[in-house]
């Protein structure tokens, strides 16, 4: 299984301000995704993020508020944009092996800690 | 939109097994069931996933129905530490499967002393 670490695990930030939230993955993956988890909700996904090239939003999310990098296989970031009270949310970052021809075992998918961040 | 369905939320008391239900009636041939938990202010974490046969691993037991349209997720002896919310989630695997998963609203299990 992938462990996967996330900093900060958790920030309280002013509004018009940014967050850049880390994730690092202990063995190389091919696929690696943001989703955000807002109080009291389900997940969503925001991006799947892509390996040297831009992320793949989903629809409502943008990437001038989502900004998103992937510089090698095992890390990615997301930045929170200008935030406001309404991004306050817990920031999950999550990955996987992608599956072959043959499905394997190893195309589970695994989940980073979470980021709680409040916006005032 | 998530393809399944589940009960809200549910009560188990401890040390008895905790069964929590899924509908999953337009499954595709391809998809497999997984099931996931997210304990309070933790990352989902998985726990067990099948096709169309049982499978028991140390954390749980699946049970998928001959049809494959609703399986069942069994805690044989369910502690304080299996509350939390309890997701059922059917995607392909393989190729396929280069989908993230979709989560529903899932089941919040509170196991009761």
């Amino acid at each position: 299984s992938a462990v996967i670490s996330q900093k900060p695990s958790r920030d309280i930030c002013q509004r018009g301000t940014s967050l850049t939230i880390q994730c690092q993955v202990d063995s190389q993956v091919t696929m690696m995704f943001w989703y955000r988890q807002q109080p009291g909700q389900s997940l969503t996904l925001i991006a799947t993020a892509n390996q040297g090239s831009e992320a793949t939003y989903e629809s409502g999310f943008v990437i001038d508020k989502f900004p998103i990098s992937r510089p090698n296989l095992t890390f990615s970031t997301l930045t929170v944009s200008n935030m406001s009270p309404e991004d306050s949310s817990i920031y999950l970052c999550s990955a996987k092996t992608a599956g072959l021809a043959h499905a394997t075992s190893t195309d589970t998918q695994y989940f980073g800690p979470g980021t709680r961040l409040t916006v005032l | 939109d998530a393809k399944t369905t589940q009960p809200p939320s549910m009560d188990c008391a401890e040390g008895r097994a905790a069964n929590l239900p899924c509908n999953h009636s337009t499954i595709s041939g391809n998809e497999y069931v997984y099931w996931y938990r997210q304990i309070h202010s933790q990352g989902p974490q998985y726990i067990i996933h099948g096709l169309k046969n049982n499978e028991t691993n140390e954390m749980a037991s699946l049970i998928i129905t001959e049809d494959r349209k609703s399986s069942t997720l069994i805690l044989p002896h369910a502690t304080l530490r299996d509350t939390a919310v309890y997701y059922c989630i059917v995607r392909a695997r393989g190729l396929s499967g280069n989908t993230p998963l979709v989560f529903g609203k899932g089941t919040r299990l509170s196991v009761i002393a």
